[in-house]
C-alpha cells in the first residue's frame, strides 16, 4: 500500500479556502485516493475519491496532477465546524482493508 | 438509506472480561470491515467479512474475532480483555463486490477497560 504524508496540523480563518496537500510518492498504477474527516469520537467520513485531473463535489474539491505523486483536498470557505481531522489514502482498487496515516488536524479559528 | 449503526455506543468492561460489539451496515452493502482507533496507534484494520466469510485480516491476536450474519450483519468479539484493548472500535461497510468502492463509516463503539 502506498504510504501517504500529509501536515500533522493547519490553522484556518472561518469563510477561506484551505487546501491540504498529501504526498504519496510511491502510487501505483491501480491506487486511487480518498479523503475522509473524522470528527472526535465519531467515525470517519467519507468526503472524496478521485484517480486523476480533477474531482468536485457539494463538499470539496480534489486536484490530483498529472504524475500523481501528490493530491490536494481544497475546502472552499471553511467554517467552525470544519474543525475535524483530514485523512488522506491511497489504495488500490481491489483492497478491501484501509489504511489510515495519522491525518492533518485542521482547525478552523473565528 | 440509514448509515451504518453500531451497538453498544459505549462500554464499560474489567480486565479478563469479553465483549461483543454489533455492526449493521448500510441496506444492499455486504462487506463489513472492523477498525480499532487509539490515540497511540490511529486506525488499525482488524478484519473483512463479505458474505458471511472473512475476506481479510489485520494484525491482530486472536483474541479479536468477528462473523457475520446472513443480513449482513456483523459482530466482533474480544476476550480476555485488556487495558491495552480500550479503544473506539469502528466498523465500516460496502458493497464488497464492485472496483473503487467507498467504505461508511458507523459512528463507532467505545470501550474502556479496566
Amino acid at each position: 500500500l502506498a504510504k501517504t504524508t500529509q501536515p500533522i496540523s493547519m490553522d484556518s480563518y472561518e469563510g477561506q479556502e484551505v487546501n491540504i496537500t498529501c504526498s504519496h510518492n510511491n502510487i501505483a498504477t491501480n491506487d486511487y485516493i480518498t479523503w475522509y474527516q473524522q470528527f472526535p469520537s465519531q467515525g470517519p467520513r467519507f468526503i472524496i475519491q478521485g484517480y486523476k485531473t480533477k474531482v468536485t463535489n457539494e463538499v470539496a474539491s480534489l486536484f490530483i496532477p498529472a504524475d500523481r505523486k501528490s493530491s490536494t483536498l481544497s475546502l472552499p470557505r471553511v467554517s467552525l465546524s470544519d474543525t475535524a481531522v483530514y485523512y488522506c489514502l491511497v489504495s488500490s482498487r481491489s483492497a478491501r482493508q484501509l489504511t489510515f496515516g495519522s491525518g492533518t488536524q485542521l482547525t478552523v479559528l473565528p | 438509506k440509514a448509515g451504518v449503526t453500531q451497538t453498544p455506543r459505549y462500554l464499560i468492561k474489567t480486565r479478563g472480561q469479553q465483549v461483543t460489539l454489533s455492526c449493521s451496515p448500510i441496506s444492499g452493502h455486504r462487506s463489513v470491515s472492523w477498525y480499532q482507533q487509539t490515540p497511540g496507534q490511529g486506525l488499525q484494520f482488524l478484519f473483512e467479512y463479505f458474505s458471511e466469510t472473512q475476506r481479510n485480516k489485520g494484525n491482530f491476536p486472536g483474541r479479536f474475532s468477528g462473523r457475520q450474519f446472513s443480513n449482513s450483519r456483523s459482530e466482533m468479539n474480544v476476550s480476555t480483555l485488556e487495558l491495552g484493548d480500550s479503544a473506539l472500535y469502528l466498523c465500516a461497510s460496502s458493497l464488497g463486490d464492485v472496483d473503487r468502492e467507498t467504505q461508511y463509516f458507523g459512528p463507532g463503539t467505545r470501550l474502556l477497560v479496566l
